[in-house]
């Protein structure tokens, strides 16, 4: 069974860079057709996908959030990483990192417990 | 302004049936691209209740049900617990977007 565990700080000034690593157990980032992504949830809000990266590398990008998004992968290490630049406290949220596929009809289906990352000075 | 709709909020007394809607376009759940429905307890993460339209993960109960017609899709619960109180989202494939999509989330209150 693969898990999933956010790390990374809790806090984040303003106009800085939030770094976020999700590490993956029970199962290999190298996965054939997996994709591993980035979801947010502001308190008492819904949640938003931030992008995904396929096994070969390949991204993708929620297009409100593409300028200040990368996402990474460590083959090596079993991670996945977020960062997101420029940050406001429109950024505060709780992280959360996923296991999806490459077929649409399976689900978002392993995820972690989730980070909350506040942006303030 | 999420790119699924749903209701922001459903409500049912215990035993009750409730149907939570998420509608979308041409883009994402015209198509035929799986509807997936996710059950989120406050504090917790999404769990998958239904994954591709209509289908029930292992464990979970078959109160639960999926429908899909045209670009819109149905999470109903029947026979309503106290327990099936939290968060309710759904999510697809958008291929303007390329990535991933979800609803706004439906908050269900077991009266």
């Amino acid at each position: 069974q693969v898990q999933l565990q956010e790390s990374g700080p809790g806090l984040v000034k303003p106009s800085q860079t939030l770094s976020l690593t999700c590490t993956v157990s029970g199962g290999s980032t190298s996965c054939h057709n997996c994709y591993w992504t980035w979801i947010r949830q502001p308190a008492g809000k819904g949640l938003e996908w931030i992008g995904r990266i396929y096994t070969s590398g390949s991204t993708n990008y929620n297009p409100s959030l593409k300028s200040r998004v990368t996402i990474s992968l460590d083959t090596s290490r079993n991670q996945f990483s977020l960062t997101l630049g420029s940050v406001t406290a429109a950024d505060t949220a709780v992280y959360y990192c996923a296991r999806g596929h490459y077929d649409s009809r399976r689900p978002l289906d392993s995820w972690g417990q989730g980070t909350l990352v506040t942006v303030s000075s | 302004q999420s790119v699924l709709t749903q209701p922001p909020s459903v409500s049912g007394a215990p035993g009750q049936r409730v149907t939570i809607s998420c509608t979308g376009s041409s883009s994402n759940i015209g198509p035929g691209y799986g509807v997936h429905w996710y059950q989120q307890i406050p504090g917790t993460a999404p769990k998958v209740v239904i994954y591709a339209d209509t289908n029930r993960p292992s464990g979970v109960p078959d109160r639960f049900s999926g429908s899909k017609s045209g670009t819109s899709a149905s999470l109903a619960i029947t026979g309503l617990q106290a327990e099936d109180e939290a968060d309710y989202y759904c999510q697809s494939y958008d291929n303007s977007l390329y990535g991933w999509v979800f609803g706004g989330g439906t908050r269900l209150t077991v009266l």
